[in-house]
């Protein structure tokens, strides 16, 4: 266990569906983040916590809503959905965001589906 | 913008073999690195990191060689076992931007062979 627990581990939604991705660590960390992960690409920055506040939107469509309600939990809201959208997802918490040495403890990932 | 490359997106090696994953990157500014290591069905997972100081660093039978020159890395994995099976992905952190965030490359699949 990596301290990072992410639900669902399947998620298969409809592109007009309503659905949330939830991620909560328990590092005691102050810094949580959304990647993607597609078959055979680079791991995919979507949004950077840092104490709560959000600190980097990596041109995110609107499509894709973040929450982090504290520094515990991430949340990721997601309406009208793309078949393209189908991915891994991954929640990371690191101790602070923006500093050296930003070792990335991740979650197992939301593996979504889009129909 | 700047990337992070692996020369072979697989590598198989007989259990018992050292194993050498190498990866290249392009950004002269990228100060620290880190392996990761993913397993079906896991996120990745922290292996062993580097920063730009040093060009050696050695961890539970696994070293991390950093040669700056020719602007590449490479993970070795001692006497490799089953369990060291996975997608290996280098990552760098480049301090030149305003937000520091980690770029992963693609990832090399490891498959070790009985």
């Amino acid at each position: 266990e990596t301290g990072v627990t992410q639900t669902p581990r399947h998620l298969v939604m409809g592109m007009t569906n309503k659905k949330s991705l939830k991620c909560e660590q328990h590092l005691g960390h102050n810094a949580m983040y959304w990647y993607k992960q597609s078959a055979k690409k680079p791991l995919e920055l979507m949004f950077v916590y840092n104490f709560k506040e959000q600190t980097e939107n990596n041109s995110v469509p609107s499509r894709f809503s973040p929450e982090c309600p504290n520094s515990s939990h991430l949340f990721l809201h997601l309406h009208t959905l793309q078949p393209e959208d189908s991915a891994l997802y991954l929640c990371a918490s690191s101790q602070k965001a923006g500093t050296d040495n930003e070792k990335l403890f991740f979650g197992s990932g939301t593996q979504l589906s889009v129909l | 913008g700047e990337s992070v490359g692996l020369h072979l997106p697989t590598l198989s090696v007989q259990e018992g073999d050292n194993s050498i994953i190498n990866c290249a990157y392009s950004n002269s500014a990228s100060d620290y690195f880190i392996w990761y290591k993913q397993e079906s069905g896991k996120g990745p997972q922290f292996i062993i990191d580097i920063r730009s100081n040093m060009d050696k660093r050695q961890g539970q039978r696994v070293t991390v060689l950093l040669n700056k020159t020719v602007k590449h890395l490479s993970l070795q994995i001692a006497a490799t076992q089953p369990g060291d099976s996975a997608v290996y992905f280098c990552a760098e952190n480049d301090s030149s931007g305003s937000a520091r965030q980690l770029t992963f490359g693609s990832g090399t699949q490891l498959t070790v062979l009985p």
